[in-house]
């Protein structure tokens, strides 16, 4: 069965500085999807950036991108320039590309960050 | 646009009453999918359903209940609630990618 790990319960970052949120991930499969969504206080779920498992360009979008690397099954989100609008709760994900799944997500137990003013 | 609609947003219940937590999307979605998040943890699959009439059951699928008769609609059912259900639960939807979530519906039972 496919899991997914994020090491770190809690995180702290300066505002304006740059920080790394580590996943990692176990599956037997090769085509899938990775995600990170982060939940604010709010309790929306806010998607932050996917990854196809079969572009080895890591996907960015704007101050948010990702280090993928498939044969350590790690995926780790870096935010730069942290603004205090990103203190939240970040969940790593992880999907199989194939009907078997029906597209369901696996969810990490998450990574609280807080950014200092 | 409306996307992902749940309610209520809150709920508590007495341990061994029923409800049904609705959900609603508006964009056609066929892929629909309920969720529970228990205290400081992640996100786990409770069912979902690939079209109207289809449902299957995930990854913690007991004391729960769900029907799709329609696309929009995805209700889940608590029949006998136990303190064990006490968490938030997501719905969501889907076509392509990504899922759209709903805002949760903070459940307690007491």
């Amino acid at each position: 069965a496919q899991t997914v790990t994020q090491s770190q319960p809690e995180m702290s970052v300066q505002e304006a500085e740059t920080v790394t949120l580590s996943c990692t991930y176990d599956t037997s499969e090769s085509d899938y999807y990775l995600f990170w969504y982060k939940q604010p206080p709010s309790r929306q779920m806010i998607l932050v950036i996917r990854q196809e498992a079969y572009k080895q360009q890591n996907a960015t979008e704007n101050r948010f991108s990702v280090n993928f690397q498939k044969a350590a099954k790690s995926f780790s989100l870096k935010i730069s320039d942290s603004q205090l609008g990103d203190a939240a709760m970040y969940f790593c994900a992880y999907r199989m590309n194939y009907g078997g799944s029906q597209g369901n997500l696996i969810f990490g137990k998450g990574t609280k960050l807080s950014v200092k003013p | 646009n409306a996307g992902v609609t749940q309610t209520p947003k809150f709920r508590i219940l007495k341990i061994g009453q029923s409800m049904t937590l609705q959900c609603t999307q508006d964009m056609n979605h066929n892929y629909m999918y309920w969720y529970r998040q228990d205290p400081g943890m992640g996100l786990k699959l409770i069912y979902y359903s690939v079209g109207a009439g289809i449902t299957d059951k995930g990854e913690v699928p007991n004391g729960y209940n769900v029907s799709r008769s329609t696309t929009e609609d995805f209700p889940l059912r608590l029949e006998l609630a136990a303190p064990s259900q006490t968490s938030v639960y997501f719905c969501a939807s889907k076509a392509g990618e990504p899922q759209h979530f709903g805002d949760g519906t903070r459940l307690s039972i007491l």
